[in-house]
């Protein structure tokens, strides 16, 4: 059983060019949870999707940012127009959601580097 | 301070010794986490305790939690140079529906010497 799927690890983008970061969850898992990691600092919840639903996304910057988790096929955080101040480490989990204490399981990241 | 705060924020003890970590928030919570972190690396969960249970053990590590004063402690016994890594503690609430929001701590930065 694969765990949680991130990719690319590295992405570098360009001031104001979109950044696409790709989430595949584990077997089995239906919910998936986006948290940013500045550089020295813990992590920061941005948005949690079940199926075709946002259902939390109270950590997400209004303006650029969006997230996707459609029928088929991994999550999608969307970065548009990127700035340095994006420059981070972008990290997926998923869980199985159900009851209030299961694991999230961890992917790997993204490392995201604006120029 | 933070939700899930951590102290120290560094801390660097030779192979053998036992290291403690500790944790304070701010909010109630359904349980408290704790992950480790390699450098550059993803987190892995370490160990969950629930607001009603006290005290959890797995391996070498201990966990306390005391919802009183909203403080949780990881205790690593007979340390590892391997140990080496951040450590965060993470606090989480539910979400309607199901699902856990976990707020994170800044860490603490263990380093075991040989």
């Amino acid at each position: 059983n694969a765990g949680v799927m991130q990719n690319p690890r590295h992405l570098v983008r360009r001031r104001g060019q979109e950044a696409r970061l790709r989430c595949s969850p584990m077997k089995g898992h239906s919910h998936v949870y986006w948290y940013r990691q500045l550089p020295e600092e813990g992590l920061k919840f941005m948005v949690y999707l079940q199926k075709e639903n946002i259902i939390d996304e109270s950590g997400m910057p209004k303006e650029r940012f969006s997230a996707e988790f459609p029928k088929e096929g991994p999550s999608i955080l969307r970065i548009q127009q990127v700035v340095r101040g994006d420059s981070a480490a972008y990290f997926c989990a998923s869980s199985r959601g159900t009851g209030g204490g299961n694991e999230q399981f961890f992917g790997p990241g993204t490392r995201l580097t604006v120029l | 301070s933070q939700q899930g705060e951590e102290d120290p924020q560094a801390l660097s003890i030779q192979e053998g010794e036992n290291a403690t970590m500790n944790c304070s928030y701010k909010t109630s919570i359904n349980n408290l986490q704790w992950y480790r972190q390699n450098s550059g690396r993803g987190l892995v969960h370490l160990i969950l305790i629930r607001s009603n249970e006290r005290e959890k053990h797995s391996g070498r590590l201990r966990v306390t939690l005391d919802t009183s004063k909203k403080s949780s402690s990881l205790l690593i016994t007979a340390s590892r140079a391997a140990d080496t890594a951040s450590y965060f503690c993470a606090t989480a609430r539910g979400f309607t529906g199901g699902g856990n929001k976990l707020t994170f701590g800044t860490g603490t930065q263990l380093k075991v010497e040989l």
